[in-house]
């Protein structure tokens, strides 16, 4: 199969800083993205890394490395507005055609 | 405004009971895709639609049917033959879904659909 593994649950103090790690086969992904869902809400995109290396945007850089089959998502500056979960998601590619494999999400508890 | 809409937000139904499901974009997006979301579980592909009068299943389509008559809509029906049909249900779409230099097109998600069978 093409698991793609992150943690349940992670808690952090407001203004730290959190990073949520994603694994997946290296077989078969082409990139990797990055949703936040609030509860009850639609997934929201963040990121999405094809290549390898960092990619900052303001608060929040995520990582990728194709030859370990790893990934992160860094939320730096932490404020009450990101408890929310982050959904790690593997672009599979069939016949030129793409789709998205989930994670099962990390649930981020900020705390004041 | 461009986006996606579901509707309704929550639906109740009876175990038996046939229910199609909403989903609307006005982005201009020619592929459209269903998830379910359980708890404790990723989003799971039921249908995926590529272009108008096309779609194919995802990886739990058994129990459901979609139709993609027309670019903006992409209706999906939960039959009474689907075992466990109480979900999040989730409607997304994108620019197209080919792999152009290697990358593919994010996907935009709806509101969602909290289906509850009693």
């Amino acid at each position: 199969g093409q698991n793609i593994d992150q943690p349940t649950e992670m808690t952090a103090t407001e203004g730290a800083i959190v990073q949520i790690n994603c694994t997946y086969q290296t077989s078969g992904f082409n990139g990797l993205f990055w949703y936040q869902q609030h509860a009850g809400e639609a997934p929201t995109f963040l990121s999405y890394n094809v290549l390898d290396g960092l990619e900052e945007k303001g608060r929040f850089s995520s990582f990728l490395s194709r030859s370990k089959g790893y990934s992160y998502l860094l939320l730096k500056e932490l404020q009450m507005k990101d408890s929310a979960s982050y959904l790690c998601a593997g672009g599979k590619t069939t016949d030129s055609w793409g789709k998205l494999q989930f994670g099962a999400g990390t649930q981020v508890v900020v705390t004041p | 405004d461009g986006g996606i809409t579901q509707s309704p937000k929550y639906l109740f139904r009876k175990e038996g009971q046939n229910v199609t499901l909403s989903c609307e974009q006005n982005l201009n997006h020619d592929a459209m895709y269903w998830y379910r979301q359980d708890p404790g579980q990723g989003l799971r592909l039921i249908y995926y639609s590529q272009i108008v009068n096309d779609f194919q299943k995802g990886d739990i389509a058994e129990g459901y049917s979609v139709s993609r008559e027309k670019k903006e809509s992409f209706p999906l029906t939960v039959t009474s033959a689907q075992k466990n049909p109480t979900a999040f249900y989730l409607c997304a779409s994108s620019i197209d879904g080919a792999v152009l230099a290697g990358k593919i097109n994010e996907q935009f998600f709806g509101p969602g659909t909290r289906l509850t069978v009693l």
